[in-house]
């Protein structure tokens, strides 16, 4: 089944220290993104790539760093410098950016907790 | 700013009776809208869309309605079962914005037996 695959599904750090989250998609979709999603809030854009080798900053990509180095991959590093990291994040992917129908699909999230 | 808001926050309806999720915007520009259904500890699932051209727009037992005078976007669910407990969030897309979509905060619909 084509998908998204967000690994770990729970993932537990030390304050100070970087910790990256996995996401991974065969869907061939050229664009994918990273959200932030506390509680009682929507769903926030850290980062998003429309290609290989591109990616541009959403809304609080402060304290976040991402690579695409292949198509599939989007990985996102949550640094040290993020000062509350702790949340549930989801990675998503679409066919194309700037594309009405073209939805997001989704991940099912890696929840972060650090302490 | 701009923003994308719900009305209730919590919606509970009883087992076969119709639901419905209210969404206002406040984007003029925005251009196209998204619904998304996500269920507790998984990510959000897409249910059905809207461009700003229409006024509604059916699915499988969900309907979206577009009010562009007022700002408003509505997700009817038909004879709702309990597995449509769930938080559902609306979502604007700008003309110009790229496909990066501003969410609401989500209304948690509980269906009662």
């Amino acid at each position: 089944d084509g998908g998204i695959t967000q690994s770990p599904k729970y993932l537990f750090r030390k304050e100070g220290q970087n910790v990256t989250l996995s996401c991974e998609q065969n869907l061939n979709h050229d664009a994918m993104y990273w959200y932030r999603q506390d509680p009682g809030q929507g769903l926030r854009l850290i980062y998003y790539s429309q290609i290989v080798n591109d990616f541009q900053k959403g809304d609080i990509a402060e304290g976040y760093s991402v690579s695409r180095e292949k198509k599939e991959s989007f990985p996102l590093t949550v640094t040290s410098a993020q000062k509350n990291p702790t949340a549930f994040y989801l990675c998503a992917s679409s066919r194309q950016v700037s594309s009405y129908n073209s939805p997001l699909h989704f991940g099912n999230g890696t929840r972060l907790t650090v302490t | 700013g701009e923003s994308v808001g719900l009305h209730l926050p919590t919606l509970s309806v009883q087992e076969g009776d119709n639901s419905i999720i209210n969404c206002a915007y406040s984007n003029s520009a925005s251009d196209y809208f998204i619904w998304y259904k996500q269920e507790s500890g998984k990510g959000p699932q897409f249910i059905i869309d809207i461009r700003s051209n229409m006024d509604k727009r059916q699915g499988q037992r969900v309907t979206v309605l577009l009010n562009k005078t007022v700002k408003h976007l509505s997700l009817q669910i038909a004879a709702t079962q309990p597995g449509d407990s769930a938080v559902y969030f609306c979502a604007e897309k700008t003309t110009g914005g790229g496909n990066k979509l501003t969410f609401g905060t989500g209304t948690q619909l509980k269906v009662e037996l």
